[in-house]
């Protein structure tokens, strides 16, 4: 069975510092990984995403995440946080060749201080 | 805009009225999902359409929920008999699907639905 951890539910981090959220997947297979973030009262938002290749992989407002698959790991990382990134980020995992669901973490609530 | 929509945005019902929440995919794209987001929690998986095929529905909580894609385009979810446990975020995405099975999902605002 598929699953996502995301083993911290919030994280600190002051506004000009490097920010890293966590994330660890199961899946059977290959997977395709995700990382989306949620406003208040908006809809998910796709940040990134890792099918193949290179295992850095950057995306929308200076994310960018780490696939290690021997860690089953996809941690989200930004070099320099600023205070608009406070949102609520959801790691998600789906089967590689699999036109399906996505399974999505529990969140990682990231508040960036001024 | 070219996003997913959903209407309404927020819906309070009473215990026990029906419920149809509506969503319009982004235009062309073959592949429709509903996910149910409860507070403090992440989406989980309802069910899937392909078209105006329903392809998956194991993520449905019980056979008060019901979803259809009659012409391949808007998809509306109906809630039957609504239950204060039914109350969460009811989130729409779509994708290009077809040949391109790793395409990504967008997501609609989603209708937050409360029950009395």
């Amino acid at each position: 069975a598929q699953s996502v951890a995301q083993p911290e539910d919030q994280v600190n981090v002051a506004e000009g510092n490097p920010l890293t959220v966590k994330c660890t997947y199961s899946v059977s297979g290959n997977p395709y990984l995700f990382w989306y973030v949620q406003y208040p009262n908006r809809g998910l938002q796709f940040l990134l995403k890792y099918i193949t290749g290179d295992n850095l992989v950057k995306g929308s407002y200076g994310f960018e995440a780490e696939f290690n698959k021997s860690q089953t790991s996809f941690h989200l990382k930004k070099p320099s946080a600023l205070v608009s990134d406070s949102a609520l980020y959801f790691c998600a995992v789906r089967r590689m060749n699999r036109d399906d669901k996505i399974i999505f973490g529990k969140g990682t609530r990231l508040h960036i201080l001024p | 805009g070219a996003g997913v929509s959903q209407s309404p945005r927020y819906k309070v019902a009473k215990r026990g009225q029906d419920v149809a929440l509506r969503c319009d995919p982004i235009s062309g794209h073959v592949s429709l999902f509903w996910y149910q987001q409860a507070l403090g929690q992440g989406p989980e998986f309802l069910t899937y359409f392909q078209n105006e095929a329903q392809l998956d529905k194991s993520g449905l909580p019980s056979d008060r929920f019901f979803a259809e894609r009659p012409e391949g385009s808007v998809s509306t979810l109906k809630i039957q008999r609504t239950q204060q446990e039914d109350s969460a975020v009811y989130l729409c995405a779509s994708s290009g699907g077809g040949q391109g099975v790793w395409e990504t999902q967008y997501f609609g605002p989603g209708t937050r639905l409360l029950v009395l």
